[in-house]
């Protein structure tokens, strides 16, 4: 089974505040996103990675930076978090030809 | 802009009954189709993927895609409480990212 772990379900922060959401894949999946997901907006890309140090923007990068040092990681990092960015966030991977897989997701809450 | 639109709902079906959700995309290309169920603050969990034309079947489960028409569905059978949720319609096309709508939110009524 494919397993995709985030590391924290529950994260409550404060403005200002640097903060790491990490995702950590085991099924060797080349690809790896970072969503967010809020009521009456549906899942939003943030961003993305292809391939180990690669990333792309996806439709609101804007306060968001990633790391991706290693094949199975894929970190989401809020420079300064701020009180819009209380979110879900959502990690899933995918190979390049096969569905996305999401992991349990990390209910960010920032005061 | 690549689009993928699904009907909000909610969408309310009698236990036992066939549930019938609708999806419609925007990009021609689109290679991939995929249906997920998301549970209240839960994450998405995919049901069915679909490539070709026609009928796929899983379970319960019938996932039809018409390329033609740019139109995926998902037919529930047999409607569960327990399929309650919010459904997401994925497409994904040469590249590599997906596509999701909005979600429909079903009600299967005891």
């Amino acid at each position: 089974d494919v397993k995709v772990t985030q590391s924290s379900r529950y994260l409550v922060k404060r403005t200002g505040e640097k903060v790491f959401l990490e995702c950590v894949q085991d099924m060797d999946h080349e690809n790896m996103f970072w969503y967010r997901q809020d009521p009456g907006l549906g899942l939003r890309l943030i961003y993305f990675s292809y391939d180990v140090k690669m990333k792309e923007k996806g439709d609101i990068p804007e306060g968001y930076s990633v790391s991706r040092e290693k094949k199975e990681r894929f970190s989401l990092i809020l420079e300064s978090a701020s009180t819009n960015q209380t979110s879900m966030y959502l990690c899933a991977s995918s190979t390049n030809t096969d569905t996305q897989y999401f992991g349990p997701g990390t209910r960010l809450t920032v005061l | 802009q690549k689009e993928v639109e699904q009907n909000s709902g909610p969408l309310s079906v009698p236990e036992g009954a066939i549930a019938s959700l609708n999806c419609t995309y925007s990009d021609r290309v689109s290679q991939s189709f995929f249906w997920y169920r998301q549970y209240s603050g839960k994450s998405p969990e995919l049901i069915m993927s679909i490539y070709s034309n026609g009928d796929k079947e899983d379970g319960r489960f019938t996932a039809q895609l018409n390329k033609a028409s740019q139109y995926v569905s998902l037919l529930i059978r047999d409607s569960q409480p327990s399929d309650s949720a919010t459904y997401l319609c994925a497409v994904r096309n040469y590249g590599q990212n997906f596509v999701f709508g909005p979600g429909t939110r079903l009600s299967v009524l005891p």
